[in-house]
């Protein structure tokens, strides 16, 4: 059973300061690795996808993978009321199919 | 650029009745997925297309599910009859596909059975 491991949380994070969401993943052989956002009563929204080994920044927002430990985090900087969210870890094993984590409840306290 | 687009956004029902769930994919994305998501389960992938296939429909909970991509801008998933367990949201999203796998997702729509 390939599985998806989050911190189901709630994670709370004060204003201006940098959230750390991780994620860890059963299969070694998985190339592809996505972090959504869903909102309460919204539908996840795609944030930041990482193929390579090491970090991707975009914006505030920066993911790191590490494939010899099968773990990949989400950093975000200058954390915003806004980030207030549910993250959701996503790893693709070996088709196109998606298998999610049960996800990180994230409150940014201002 | 429009989304993906599901329709009915909400679907009140009774036990017993069947309900039929619509989604647009986003022009161009050849790869088409369903999920239901619950408090108690999360995201669960019920099935998935590609190029208008049926490639994965390991995750139908059973017979009364059912799903149909007659072409590649339109699918459905046809709960038949409908149960209160099944009360769920269930999202559509695409893909480009075709070693682009980032999926996009529909509003979802909200489903109750009474």
């Amino acid at each position: 059973q390939k599985e998806v491991e989050q911190n189901s949380g709630p994670l709370s994070v004060p204003e201006g300061a940098i959230a750390s969401l991780n994620c860890t993943y059963s299969d070694r052989g998985s190339q592809s690795f996505f972090w959504y956002r869903q909102y309460s009563g919204k539908s996840p929204e795609l944030i930041m996808f990482i193929y390579s080994n090491g970090d991707k920044e975009d914006g505030r927002f920066t993911a790191q993978l590490n494939k010899a430990s099968q773990y990949v985090s989400l950093l975000i900087r200058d954390s915003q009321p806004s980030d207030s969210a549910t993250y959701l870890c996503a790893v693709i094993f070996g088709n196109e199919k998606l298998t999610f984590g049960t996800g990180t409840r994230l409150t940014i306290i201002p | 650029d429009a989304g993906v687009i599901q329709s009915p956004r909400h679907e009140v029902t009774e036990m017993g009745q069947e309900v039929t769930l619509r989604c647009k994919p986003i022009s161009g994305h050849n790869s088409l997925f369903w999920y239901r998501q619950t408090m108690m389960r999360g995201l669960e992938l019920l099935i998935y297309f590609n190029n208008n296939v049926p490639i994965d429909d390991s995750g139908m909970p059973e017979d009364r599910f059912s799903a149909k991509m007659p072409n590649a801008s339109f699918s459905t998933l046809k709960i038949q009859p409908s149960e209160p367990r099944d009360s769920a949201v269930y999202f559509c999203a695409s893909s480009p596909g075709t070693a682009v796998y980032e999926q996009y997702f529909g509003p979802g729509t909200r489903l109750t059975v009474t």
